[in-house]
């Protein structure tokens, strides 16, 4: 199985400020990576796939980066609809794995 | 539009069964693999199972194999998802999923859950 690690597990940032999430997969999984977007109550949101391709409709404040084991999505400037957490999944594997989150809240 | 809705979700005691449905519309269900994925109560996602199109080949997380079943009904454009021996650890609520491609790729479309809790 395909372990998938996210880091943090909390990030405090400030509106307007930029926030880097990491991603790291124990074995490399080329770009088959996607990153969701949950808020609470809600099912999660497809932000970026393929490891750097936006979503239709996903703002450009949001990019994503990296392939085989090492990602990152990063959202430039931090608005109040961002603060949620962030998923990252890897596809290339059975069975489907999900990193554990990393919830941005205000600082 | 693509829409996905699940219903079946209640209480159950510990050791209990209970059914899962999903039904889907707005494109060709039989086209594509479809999964179920799990969120216990704040935790994070867990894939739980998936099944073909034509529902030939299905696929476990280990923590669900021999005590789970996915199945679907494509003429009824509906999933399925038979929970049996149910335990604590299993309640959660259950999302179903499509994936972008027929056979892989993100999962693009999420229903918007049912709510398993497994309590005595």
């Amino acid at each position: 199985e395909v372990v998938m690690t996210q880091s943090p597990a909390t990030l405090s940032v400030s509106p307007g400020e930029r926030a880097t999430l990491s991603c790291r997969a124990s074995q490399s999984v080329t770009r088959n990576l996607v990153w969701y977007q949950q808020e609470p109550g809600q099912a999660p949101r497809v932000l970026i796939y393929g490891a750097s391709t936006r979503a239709t409709g996903i703002p450009a404040r949001f990019s994503g980066s990296g392939s085989g084991t090492e990602f990152t999505l990063t959202i430039s400037s931090l608005q109040s609809e961002d603060f949620a957490v962030y998923y990252c999944q890897q596809y290339s594997y059975w069975p489907l794995t999900f990193g554990g989150g990393t919830k941005v809240e205000i600082k | 539009e693509v829409l996905l809705l699940e219903s079946g979700g209640g209480l159950v005691q510990p050791g209990g069964s209970l059914r899962l449905s999903c039904a889907a519309s707005g494109f060709t269900f039989s086209d594509f693999h479809m999964s179920w994925v799990r969120q216990a109560p704040g935790k994070g996602l867990e894939w739980v199972s998936a099944v073909s199109g034509s529902g030939d080949t299905t696929y476990y997380a280990d923590s669900v194999k021999g005590r789970f079943t996915i199945s679907r009904d494509n003429s009824k454009n509906t999933l399925f998802l038979q929970m049996n021996s149910l335990r604590a650890d299993d309640m959660a609520v259950y999302y179903c999923a499509k994936r972008i491609r027929p056979t892989g790729g993100h999962f693009e479309y999420w229903g918007q859950g049912t709510l398993v809790t497994v309590s005595s």
